[in-house]
């Protein structure tokens, strides 16, 4: 069964620091991958997604993910963070090919200290 | 492009009651998504619609969940009747036909059962 882990449930990093964001997926084909952001009282935000070509996908908000097929990873980067990207990091698996049904993990709340 | 609109943002109800949320996807989306994201977990997918058919209804409990998009745009959510662990926000998603676009959330609806 298709299933996405993120291994971190809270990460705390300083303004400026580099960030990277860990997800583990498990599917059976080539997946779709997505990664979105929540801040609080708010919708889910698309960051970037992989569909297909190259593994380095760039995002908003000077985002990027690296899709490794050998680890079945799909890791979020930001070289350096900004106090406004404390919000709560959702990675997902698009399982059913053209349905995209999403599948998420049970995300990451980033907090960002001055 | 106005995004996915959802109505109310809140609702608070007692325990055995009913509810209803309402979603207007963006326009000329095809896809339509309800997700139920309880607190510290990532959204679960509770139904699919591609225009006003369902897709995918597995994970919904149909003893007391229901929903439709009888014109193949708005859709209404009803729970009938509630329990405490209802309690969640409800997310309304939808996608165009393009898989680049990806899925787009509008801002839920936060249930409190109490």
């Amino acid at each position: 069964a298709q299933s996405v882990t993120q291994p971190d449930i809270h990460i705390t990093v300083s303004e400026g620091a580099s960030l990277e964001l860990r997800c583990n997926y498990s599917y059976g084909a080539t997946p779709y991958l997505f990664w979105y952001v929540q801040s609080p009282g708010q919708g889910l935000q698309l960051l970037l997604k992989y569909f297909s070509g190259d593994t380095l996908v760039q995002g908003i908000k000077g985002f990027e993910a690296e899709f490794m097929r050998s680890q079945s990873s799909f890791n979020l980067r930001k070289p350096s963070v900004h106090w406004s990207d404390a919000a709560e990091y959702f990675c997902a698996v698009g399982a059913g090919g053209a349905t995209n049904k999403l599948i998420f993990g049970t995300g990451t709340l980033l907090a960002v200290q001055p | 492009e106005a995004g996915v609109a959802q109505s109310p943002r809140y609702k608070i109800i007692e325990k055995r009651q009913s509810v209803a949320f309402w979603c207007n996807p963006i326009s000329g989306h095809a896809t339509l998504y309800w997700y139920q994201q309880i607190l510290g977990q990532g959204p679960k997918l509770l139904i699919q619609f591609q225009n006003n058919g369902v897709v995918d209804d597995s994970q919904l409990p149909k003893d007391r969940f229901s929903a439709e998009r009888l014109k193949g745009v708005d859709s209404t959510l009803k729970i009938q009747p509630a329990k405490l662990e209802d309690s969640a926000v409800y997310l309304c998603a939808s996608r165009g036909n393009t898989e680049a676009l990806g899925v787009r959330f509008g801002q839920g609806t936060r249930l409190t059962v109490v």
